[in-house]
């Protein structure tokens, strides 16, 4: 059964602050994408990253994908309230997603 | 361009009964997937249908089935339903032969079975 593991579950951070959300699993994937969820809405995705260290920026995101193909990070640079939300990684493995179980992110003002 | 919609947005069913989730997907798409997540979950693979026919399946039980129609759209049918089916249905639409990877999301159904 391939996993993805999401870590932290949960984060609380002061607005400025930077963070790391990571997602990592034993399996290879042939692309892993970052979804953001907001409360009653389905996920939006970000990015979609493909070859192994590969580096994907978007605005104050930075997302990268292991150089094996089994791992990815998220990082958020001087966060802003606007980035509270659940962020969810998804590993393709043929026609289907595997997720993580997301991390919530709370950004205080 | 619209996007993918989904219906109803909540509802509330008895143990035992069934039930059918309706999604219609973006413009100029052919696939649609559907997953169902549980509180505090990701998303878990139910099927995918691509042209009307069922074009792969998660670890879900054949109560679970589905439907695409010729317009793409599709509907999501349980019979059946237990306590654990209570989640958040989500439907996501795609246009196989070109950007496969990229999915666009509903709004979702969220269903409470009591």
């Amino acid at each position: 059964t391939q996993l993805l593991e999401q870590s932290p579950q949960f984060l609380s951070i002061q607005e400025g602050e930077n963070l790391t959300v990571y997602c990592n699993s034993s399996s290879v994937f042939s692309s892993l994408q970052w979804y953001r969820q907001e409360p009653g809405e389905g996920p939006v995705l970000l990015v979609t990253v493909v070859t192994g260290g590969e580096v994907k920026k978007l605005k104050r995101l930075t997302f990268q994908f292991g150089d094996a193909r089994k791992d990815s990070s998220l990082h958020i640079t001087a966060a802003q309230p606007g980035d509270t939300g659940l962020y969810l990684c998804a590993g393709r493995s043929n026609y289907q997603l595997i997720w993580g179980a997301g991390t919530k992110l709370i950004i205080k003002p | 361009e619209t996007g993918v919609t989904q219906s109803p947005t909540h509802l509330i069913k008895t143990r035992g009964q069934q039930v059918t989730l309706r999604c219609s997907s973006q413009s100029g798409h052919n696939t649609v997937s559907w997953y169902q997540q549980a509180l505090g979950q990701g998303p878990q693979f139910i099927f995918q249908y691509y042209r009307e026919e069922e074009n792969g399946r998660g670890n879900f039980p054949p109560r679970f089935s589905g439907l695409q129609f010729p317009n793409y759209s599709s509907e999501l049918n349980v019979n059946a339903l237990e306590l654990d089916d209570s989640a958040l249905y989500l439907c996501a639409s795609s246009s196989r032969g070109l950007t496969r990877d990229e999915q666009y999301f509903g709004p979702g159904t969220r269903l409470t079975v009591t």
